[in-house]
């Protein structure tokens, strides 16, 4: 079955400085991969996928993302954190159920960014 | 704004009242979910409607009831519900495809008393 792991429940970073958070999936077939942004009492906001091509995946907000066939890795970048950054983050895979497929959610990560 | 609409925001029910979520999208997307969201827990796929038809039910209680009456549209019906069904309920759409992103309102949060 299709799932992703985030191993890390918090992460914190300076502002200014540069931030990784981390995702692995397991996938049966073609992967195809997502990051979600949710803010305090709000709903999920798509940042950036991985369908096919170039490893490195750029997205909103200034945030990046590479594809790491090898190390079934989606990490999500970004060179230099803000304060703003701070909120949860997903990481997603779409399982292989029906046409389409379900997305499917790892625990999420809280980013936390001090001035 | 996402393009997706979910009413009321906020919502307080004792376990013997008869409530509904309601999701609207104006994307054009033609798959419609409902998530759980939970303290300290994953999101939680509930269901899953394409093109109006119910593709997914995991293995929800009963005393959660979809309603999918178009392709716009999505309702999470609610009927003696239990105290730890108190989370936040995300409606959520995206257009048929497995590189299609989806969408997600911005929540329900269901409080049982």
């Amino acid at each position: 079955a299709q799932s992703v792991a985030q191993p890390e429940d918090q992460v914190n970073v300076a502002e200014g400085n540069p931030l990784t958070v981390k995702c692995t999936y397991s996938v049966s077939g073609n992967p195809y991969l997502f990051w979600y942004v949710q803010y305090p009492n709000r709903g999920l906001q798509f940042l950036l996928k991985y369908i096919t091509g170039d490893n490195l995946v750029k997205g909103s907000y200034g945030f990046e993302a590479e594809f790491n066939k090898s190390q079934t890795s989606f990490h999500l970048k970004k060179p230099s954190a803000l304060v703003s950054d701070s909120a949860l983050y997903f990481c997603a895979v779409r399982d292989g159920s029906g046409s389409q497929g379900n997305l499917i959610f790892g625990k999420g990560t809280k980013l936390s960014v001090k001035p | 704004e996402t393009g997706v609409t979910q009413t009321p925001r906020h919502l307080v029910m004792g376990m013997t009242n008869k409530k509904s979520l309601k999701c609207e999208q104006h994307l054009g997307h033609n798959a419609m979910y409902w998530y759980k969201q939970s303290a300290k827990k994953p999101l939680e796929l509930m269901f899953v409607y394409n093109f109006k038809e119910q593709t997914e039910n995991n293995s929800v209680p009963s005393r959660f009831s979809p309603e999918c009456p178009n392709s716009s549209h999505l309702f999470l019906h609610l009927h003696t519900l239990q105290p730890e069904d108190s989370a936040l309920y995300l409606c959520a759409s995206s257009q048929e495809g497995r590189r299609t992103e989806a969408f997600f309102g911005q929540g329900t949060r269901l409080t049982v008393v």
